[in-house]
């Protein structure tokens, strides 16, 4: 059964620096997304991307985040400057399309992100 | 704006009991899906069910179904026969015109033997 692969599935890094999360969604699928999880809590919304520009992003989503499709496989969320508080886990995922209302999302397992 | 409730943080069941975990919402959309995910201690959000909010019928997959009450708003998920790979934290989430999925903050659920 096809699924959404991420890496890596733990990254440790130094406040500052940048991180590029990666994700590979499920093959025909249109619409893609991240979302974060700080530990303890719930998920939250980071933004939705499709063909090949955001189609909606939250306020969690400022300058800092990008997210871009580089080629016919990847989906990345680059963090520019990490800040502690960009510690948790990110989960990518997918759907198949988008009618008037939301498909199912099909998630990744995530990337723990951890920022010293 | 939609917002996901869910009022148990925490819940412990019996191996092979039923076990039931509720969720309510708020939206004015007519259109919209309902999810329940469930995430293990690995972290990773698996899909458990879904509810198309235009179907009277509640869906089912195998031991798991929900009890859908559009007019109350609530969603809750029934558990029969749970089992011990049933642990997990289940989360409740609203899908709607917006491309993004809203969350309930979970429940924890902890299956004994």
């Amino acid at each position: 059964e096809p699924e959404v692969t991420q890496t890596p599935s733990h990254q440790v890094t130094q406040m500052g620096q940048e991180v590029i999360l990666r994700c590979v969604p499920i093959s025909n699928h249109l619409y893609f997304y991240w979302y974060r999880q700080i530990l303890g809590q719930k998920v939250e919304f980071l933004v939705s991307f499709y063909n090949n520009e955001i189609s909606e992003k939250s306020e969690i989503f400022d300058d800092q985040f990008s997210v871009e499709r580089p080629d016919g496989s990847n989906f990345t969320l680059k963090i520019r400057s990490t800040k502690l508080e960009d510690s948790a886990m990110y989960f990518c995922a997918s759907s198949a399309f988008v009618t008037v209302i939301q498909e199912t999302q099909y998630f990744g397992p995530g990337t723990r992100l951890l920022v010293l | 704006a939609q917002t996901v409730t869910q009022s148990q943080p925490e819940m412990s069941v019996q191996e092979a009991e039923t076990v039931t975990l509720s969720c309510t919402y708020d939206t004015s959309e007519s259109n919209y899906y309902l999810f329940w995910y469930k995430q293990p201690p690995s972290r990773q959000m698996i899909l458990v069910i879904r509810q198309e909010a235009y179907k009277q019928q509640n869906a089912t997959e195998n031991r798991f179904s929900v009890n859908f009450q559009k007019a109350a708003k609530s969603f809750s998920l029934k558990i029969s026969d749970s089992q011990l790979g049933d642990t997990a934290m289940y989360f409740c989430a609203y899908g709607g015109a917006t491309n993004k999925l809203i969350f309930g903050t979970g429940t924890l659920l902890a299956v004994q033997p």
